[in-house]
């Protein structure tokens, strides 16, 4: 079985442009949260989303935004770009993101904004 | 954002060697977590502890879920080389419909031969 796919696995982006990441969960998994880690650091919060619809969501600008379409892969959309977004974009996926689904991780997608 | 306090931030050990690192929170937990990231590479579920006081096993791998629900250890036994990694744990919080996990500070752990 696969396991959770993240696409494009590194991209370099100017400041002021706009980005879209992309996720595929593993079949049969219905959440989709998105995380950021800053080099150094351990993975931050973005948002979660079950069922197409938003779940949580982190402390981040209006200028972050997801979405979850019907097969549960989801997008990940980052606007006016700024030097310190350059970080490992991760995405989980779980069951229904409760309490002893788990969480499966991808291997990120590396954003370099310059 | 926030994040949990790890200690300790880095551990240079010599293999067969027993290892141990903790993590410390402000705030109760529902779950705690412990996830190893190897360069490249997304975070790997170790071990998962869902009540408080529970001891778990993996392997060589033993963790805690402290009785004060803001804390959790985890401990390597007779280390290898390929446990070289970044440890971090994470604590999950259900809050209605939402879950979300606040990671650690993480501990790199390297080993010598």
């Amino acid at each position: 079985d696969a396991g959770v796919t993240q696409s494009p696995t590194h991209l370099i982006k100017t400041r002021g442009q706009h980005v879209t990441l992309r996720c595929s969960p593993i079949s049969g998994h219905k959440s989709v949260s998105w995380y950021q880690q800053v080099l150094g650091q351990g993975p931050q919060f973005i948002f979660q989303y079950y069922e197409k619809e938003e779940r949580g969501r982190g402390n981040f600008p209006d200028r972050f935004s997801a979405r979850q379409f019907p097969n549960y892969s989801s997008e990940l959309n980052v606007n006016a770009l700024l030097l310190g977004d350059s970080a490992l974009y991760l995405c989980a996926s779980s069951f229904t993101g409760g309490r002893r689904d788990g969480y499966t991780f991808g291997s990120g997608t590396r954003l370099t904004v310059v | 954002g926030q994040q949990l306090n790890q200690s300790p931030q880095s551990m240079f050990i010599q293999e067969g060697e027993d290892v141990s690192m903790n993590c410390t929170s402000s705030s109760i937990f529902n779950t705690w977590l412990w996830y190893k990231q190897e360069p490249g590479e997304g975070p790997v579920l170790l071990i998962a502890l869902y009540k408080a006081g529970e001891l778990t096993s993996n392997g060589r791998l033993t963790a805690q879920f402290g009785i004060t629900r803001k804390d959790s250890f985890l401990n390597i036994s007779a280390s290898i080389p390929s446990d070289v990694g970044i440890y971090f744990c994470a604590g999950q919080l259900l809050t209605g419909t939402a879950s979300k996990l606040t990671f650690g500070t993480g501990t790199r752990l390297q080993v010598t031969l």
